[in-house]
């Protein structure tokens, strides 16, 4: 198993839509939960970073983290074409642990 | 800004060859990073650094090598490519919790 499951996708949205994307750990050791964009040809950058349970917000941006269920999330409200990207969740606890990254097109 | 640079954006090698890829981070960063990343898998660790001269397997470190003689660069070693080896490989360096990752390099090995 994985320590860190993410699905792949692809997910395909209208604009304006509720982009919503999650992972699972197995993990109880993580303590740090983060969120990159990568956009096509280039490589990952930090969206979000957060080392609690609960919800964080950044703009159109939440982040989500229960680490009883050891399960994050990532929602996009009113999504843009620009917002397509791959999205990957990165847990750390010595060393970041990736998810497989999932795939988004946000079409206009 | 923090700048990660990779030697190349695209390479193409021969089965056997040796195959260097360079890595340099101009924010006097202690830790370096090396992943290759590919479709379904995401991106797995290959070599970290945490100083100069440091070097820890990550959790695929078969078929490579490192060396980092200087504190902002960090190069990763092919010592005899393989097909296997085909993917991108992306250099990234820390400050705090934060990666930031260079542009990575498409190996194609034939």
């Amino acid at each position: 198993q994985k320590e860190v499951e993410q699905d792949p996708g692809p997910l395909s949205v209208p604009e304006g839509a509720i982009v919503s994307l999650n992972c699972t750990y197995s993990n109880s050791a993580f303590q740090y939960f983060m969120w990159y964009r990568q956009y096509s040809r280039k490589g990952p950058e930090l969206l979000m970073y957060t080392y609690s349970s609960g919800n964080k917000e950044d703009g159109r941006f939440t982040a989500q983290v229960d680490k009883s269920s050891k399960y994050i999330s990532l929602f996009i409200r009113d999504s843009q074409p620009s917002d397509s990207a791959t999205y990957l969740c990165a847990l750390n606890d010595y060393k970041l642990s990736f998810g497989a990254g999932t795939t988004v097109t946000v079409r206009a | 800004d923090v700048k990660v640079t990779q030697s190349s954006r695209y390479l193409v090698k021969r089965t056997g060859e040796k195959v260097f890829l360079e890595c340099v981070q101009d924010m006097d960063h202690e830790n370096m990073f090396w992943y290759r990343q590919d479709p379904g898998l995401g991106l797995r660790l290959i070599y970290f650094s945490y100083d100069v001269k440091m070097k820890e397997k990550g959790d695929i470190p078969e078929g490579y090598s490192v060396s980092r003689e200087k504190k902002e660069r960090f190069s990763l070693i092919l010592e005899s490519a393989s097909t296997n080896q085909t993917s991108m490989y992306l250099c990234a360096s820390t400050s705090d919790n934060e990666q930031f990752f260079g542009p990575g390099t498409r190996l194609t090995v034939l």
